[in-house]
């Protein structure tokens, strides 16, 4: 089944507590991105990557770290979290392609305390 | 500002009913438009996408329609179902890459 994984779903931390959120993809999407939802907010991008070793600042990357060594995975990294990063996350992927329609991930909901 | 604003912020029909959501949007340059539907703690699933030269789009109930002059955009759900309660969120795109997301309109179908 053609899907995008995130692990954890939830995650409850503390503040300055290193953690890392996967997203694998199994469809071989070139395209992924991290993005953040907030209520009243909309969903906000974080960081995406074009292909491997290649990425880029989405419109809210402060706080965040991502790397892309292979095509399938695109971890999130949280190097100190802060109350602040308490969201929503999703992950998500596509081809390239005129459209480039996006598979979205579960979501992971992460709690900073 | 955010560059996608949606309206209402949330609406309420009975089942069978039909109902219409807007989308303005500022970004530019434009080069598609999305609607997604995001159930209650899952993640968005595309409904539409239109280019700037479409003018409207269907999928089975829901038609978008766009008018990229006035930069404006609308859902319609005809016949509404129990099972169309959901968040309807307008993606606009102005590359290849990067969108931009409004806030949602919050549906709720009654029986």
């Amino acid at each position: 089944e053609a899907q995008v994984t995130q692990n954890p779903r939830y995650l409850i931390t503390v503040t300055g507590k290193k953690l890392t959120v996967t997203c694998s993809q199994n469809m071989n999407h070139e395209y992924m991105s991290w993005y953040r939802q907030d209520p009243g907010l909309g969903l906000r991008q974080i960081y995406y990557s074009m292909n491997v070793e290649v990425t880029d600042k989405g419109d809210v990357p402060e706080g965040y770290k991502v790397s892309r060594k292979e095509k399938r995975n695109f971890p999130l990294i949280l190097e100190s979290p802060s109350p602040n990063q308490t969201s929503l996350y999703f992950c998500a992927s596509s081809d390239r392609g005129y459209y480039n329609e996006q598979f979205f991930g579960p979501g992971t909901r992460l709690t900073v305390l | 500002k955010n560059q996608v604003e949606q309206s209402p912020q949330s609406l309420i029909i009975l089942e069978g009913k039909n109902c219409t959501l807007q989308c303005n949007y500022t970004v530019s340059p434009f080069s598609n438009l999305r609607w997604y539907k995001q159930d209650t703690g899952r993640g968005p699933v595309s409904l539409t996408i239109m280019t700037f030269s479409e003018n409207t789009k269907s999928n089975g109930r829901y038609t978008a329609t766009l008018d990229a002059d006035t930069k404006q955009s609308s859902l319609h759900i005809t016949a509404s179902q129990l099972s169309d309660s959901a968040s309807y969120i307008c993606v606009v795109s102005p590359n290849d890459y990067k969108l931009s997301f409004g806030a949602g309109t919050t549906v709720t179908v009654r029986a």
